[in-house]
């Protein structure tokens, strides 16, 4: 089982506030990124590093890190947002990556 | 621009094995490792695990461990993943992903367009 733990599913309105987030079981943690899934498509990362936003993605994806928990925050959600989201750490012994069990996100 | 471009569909019957291929373009393929991810149908992301096209190093999930293989060809800018002793539960899309790595951790920054594949006898 996942050592990153999210929630399945999270529901918002349009134009509200979307916020998914990571826990890691144990110390130390690894960056954090998030990738976006839509079905039939490729992952997208939408953040690494636990913050930083690649280019081409909207300033309303943000990361954010309290302890041992990231959170992706969608501000202002849109339609088009609605999708699957994923965080990916490294393993406890941080050798390899690891993926939480991912959330989706729906748009009401 | 960078692309990852995939094989297409297999049907497979349990037992045997799949080799998927993974065609790169619009960067150095050596200078960057390749991971193979893959999503059965109704679960989440699956690291499987990662190849270096330039020392053709290789690292897998224990769970893979005896029954996939990793390669390249560097000629080609291609990298393939090999999954042997195909069951039902194997059914799903396999991902290769660009491995971007230094001192912010390692994720993945490009990904393929994904590849079905489907054991059933």
């Amino acid at each position: 089982s996942s050592e990153l733990t999210q929630p399945p599913s999270v529901s918002v309105s349009p134009g509200q506030t979307a916020r998914i987030t990571c826990s890691a079981d144990s110390l130390p943690k690894q960056y954090t990124h998030w990738y976006q899934h839509k079905p039939g498509q490729a992952p997208l990362l939408v953040i690494y590093s636990d913050s930083e936003r690649p280019s081409g993605i909207p300033e309303r994806f943000s990361g954010s890190i309290a302890g041992t928990t990231v959170t992706l925050t969608i501000s202002g959600v849109q339609a088009e947002d609605e999708a699957d989201y994923y965080c990916q750490s490294a393993d406890s012994s941080g050798t390899f990556p690891e993926f939480g069990g991912g959330t989706k996100l729906t748009v009401l | 621009q960078v692309q990852l471009v995939q094989s297409g569909a297999e049907v497979k019957k349990p037992g045997a094995s799949v080799k998927v291929s993974c065609k790169a373009s619009g960067y150095t393929f050596t200078t960057y490792d390749i991971n193979w991810v893959r999503q059965a149908t109704g679960q989440g992301l699956e690291w499987m695990g990662w190849m270096s096209p330039n020392s053709d190093n290789t690292g897998y999930a224990q769970k893979f461990q005896g029954r996939v293989t990793m390669t390249r060809n560097t000629s080609t800018g291609t990298a393939f993943m090999e999954l042997r002793s195909l069951r039902s539960d194997d059914t799903a899309v396999y991902f290769c992903a660009r491995e971007n790595s230094g001192s912010s951790g390692y994720y993945f920054d490009y990904w393929g367009q994904g590849t079905l594949v489907t054991v059933s006898s």
